[in-house]
C-alpha cells in the first residue's frame, strides 16, 4: 500500500500562500491523491483530490509532479481559519463501492497573524 | 453544500450499556461509513454500507453492529459498551466510484465509564 510522508508542522503568515508538501513515492498508477484537513474538535474536511493533472477548486490547488511521487497543496491566501492538521492520503484499498482511507499524522499548519 | 450530521457531539455511557450513534446525510449518497479516530492510530474503518440494508465489515467490526434502513441514515450500535470503545466516532458518506471523496460529519466523542 502506498504510504505518504509529510512534515510534522509548518507556519505560514496570514495572507500569504501556504504550500504543504507530500511524498508518496510508492503510489501506483490508479491511486488518487486526496487532501483533507481537520480543525480541532471537528471531523475531517475534504479539500481536493487528483490523479495526474493539477487541480484547483474554491479552497485550494493541488500540484502533482509528473512522476506522481510527490504533490503540493496550495492555499493561495491563508487565513487564521486555515489553522488545522492537513492530511495527504493515497487511497490504499478499493472495495466494490467504497474506499478505506488511512490518515497518517499529517502536517499541523499554523497560520500566524 | 454537503452535510453529514451526527446526532451527538459528546456522549457519556456506562459499561455494558447498548449505545446508538446516529448519522444522517442530505446528499443522496449511496455509500456511508463509520470510523473511529484514536490518538496515534489515525482513522480505522468499523463498517460501511453501499446501499440500504447492505453492510460490510471494515477493519475493526468486533463489538459493533450497524443498521441502514433508509438511504440517508446509518446507525452504529455498540452492543455492550466497554471502556476500550471510548473514542471519537466519525461518520462519512460518498457517491459510488473508486475516486469519489468521502465527506465527514463533525464526530461524536464517546466516553464509556
Amino acid at each position: 500500500d502506498a504510504k505518504t510522508t509529510q512534515p510534522t508542522s509548518m507556519d505560514c503568515a496570514e495572507g500569504r500562500a501556504a504550500n504543504l508538501p507530500c511524498n508518496h513515492s510508492t503510489i501506483s498508477g490508479n491511486e488518487y491523491v486526496y487532501w483533507y484537513r481537520q480543525i480541532h474538535s471537528q471531523g475531517p474536511q475534504y479539500i481536493i483530490h487528483g490523479l495526474k493533472n493539477n487541480e484547483t477548486n474554491e479552497m485550494a490547488s493541488l500540484i502533482i509532479t509528473e512522476d506522481r511521487k510527490s504533490s503540493t497543496l496550495i492555499l493561495p491566501h491563508a487565513t487564521l481559519r486555515d489553522t488545522a492538521v492537513y492530511y495527504c492520503i493515497v487511497m490504499v484499498a478499493v472495495y466494490n463501492y467504497g474506499q478505506n482511507f488511512v490518515f497518517g499524522p499529517g502536517t499541523r499548519l499554523s497560520v500566524l497573524p | 453544500d454537503v452535510k453529514v450530521t451526527q446526532s451527538s457531539r459528546y456522549l457519556v455511557k456506562r459499561t455494558g450499556e447498548k449505545v446508538f450513534l446516529e448519522c444522517v446525510q442530505d446528499m443522496d449518497h449511496e455509500n456511508m461509513f463509520w470510523y473511529r479516530q484514536d490518538p496515534g492510530l489515525g482513522l480505522r474503518l468499523i463498517y460501511f454500507s453501499y446501499d440500504v440494508k447492505m453492510k460490510e465489515k471494515g477493519d475493526i467490526p468486533e463489538g459493533y453492529s450497524v443498521s441502514r434502513e433508509k438511504k440517508e441514515r446509518f446507525s452504529l450500535i455498540l452492543e455492550s459498551a466497554s471502556t476500550n470503545q471510548t473514542s471519537m466516532y466519525l461518520c462519512a458518506s460518498s457517491t459510488p466510484g473508486s475516486n469519489q471523496p468521502q465527506h465527514f460529519g463533525d464526530g461524536t466523542r464517546l466516553s464509556i465509564l
